[in-house]
C-alpha cells in the first residue's frame, strides 16, 4: 500500500462546477500536509498548506481529518485554468515528504 | 533571488553508461529532496539531505544510485550503468526547515534522462 494514495481521475468538469479530491495517508507520525499543484511538464509548486482546523484560500478549501488520517481539497466555481495535477503532500516530523500519485482536473468551457 | 537551478536540462546517454546530475538550491535552504517522475507518473521519493544530519537513502531504488551533498549546499545525483528504465525527469526541491517555516518545497525545473 502506497504512503498517501489519491484518486488518480481524471475529473473532467464544467467551468464554474464544484469540484473534490480526496487522499489518504498511512503514516500517523505524519505531521505536515499540503496541496502542490504540477501543471503539464513543469515542476510541482505550493497550492496551500493544510491546517487541523481547515482553511479557505478564496476558491480553494482544504481539510485534515487526522483521526482517519484523510485529507481534502475543495475547488468552487472552477475556472479554465485551474486544469492541473493535484498532488497530496504529506510530510512527516522527521522531515520528509511523500507525494501522492496526484489527481488530474480538466476544466472545459 | 534565484530559484533552485538543475543540470542538465536534458541527458540522453546510452545504456550502461554513467550519468551525474547536479543540484543547486537556494541559498540558506537546509533541506534538499531528489525525486523522479516517469511520464505520466507521480513522484518517487529518491533520498532526503537535512543540514549535518545522515541522508535518508531510503527511496534510491538500486545500488546504482548515490547522491551526496557537498558542504550543505549543491548536490549532485549519480546513476552508474544506466538502464532504460531509468528513464525520467529527475526532481530536485530545496526548503528552509525548522521554526515556523511551512517547509514548503521550492523545484527545480528537473533533469531528463533517456537512456537509450
Amino acid at each position: 500500500r502506497k504512503e498517501v494514495e489519491q484518486d488518480p481521475g481524471p475529473f473532467n468538469v464544467p467551468e464554474g462546477a464544484t469540484v473534490a479530491f480526496n487522499c489518504t495517508y498511512s503514516n500517523s507520525a505524519s505531521q505536515s500536509f499540503f496541496w502542490y499543484r504540477q501543471d503539464c511538464r513543469k515542476e510541482p509548486k505550493l497550492l496551500m498548506s493544510v491546517y487541523s482546523s481547515g482553511n479557505e484560500d478564496g476558491r480553494f478549501t482544504a481539510q485534515l481529518n487526522r483521526a482517519s488520517q484523510y485529507i481534502s481539497l475543495l475547488i468552487r466555481d472552477s475556472k479554465l485554468s485551474d486544469s492541473a495535477t493535484y498532488l497530496c503532500v504529506v510530510k512527516t516530523n522527521a522531515g520528509k515528504s511523500t507525494f501522492g500519485d496526484g489527481t488530474t482536473l480538466t476544466v472545459k468551457p | 533571488g534565484a530559484g533552485v537551478s538543475q543540470s542538465p536540462s536534458n541527458k540522453v546517454t546510452e545504456k550502461g553508461k554513467d550519468v551525474e546530475l547536479r543540484c543547486d538550491p537556494i541559498s540558506g535552504h537546509t533541506a534538499l529532496y531528489w525525486y523522479r517522475q516517469s511520464l505520466g507518473q507521480g513522484l518517487e521519493f529518491l533520498i532526503y539531505f537535512q543540514g549535518n544530519s545522515a541522508p535518508d537513502k531510503s527511496g534510491l531504488p538500486s545500488d546504482r544510485f548515490s547522491a551526496e551533498r557537498t558542504g550543505g549546499s549543491v548536490s549532485t545525483l549519480t546513476i552508474q550503468r544506466t538502464q532504460q528504465e531509468d528513464s525520467a525527469v529527475y526532481l530536485c526541491a530545496s526548503s528552509l526547515e525548522g521554526g515556523a517555516n511551512t517547509g514548503e518545497l521550492f523545484f527545480g525545473e528537473g533533469s531528463r534522462l533517456t537512456v537509450l
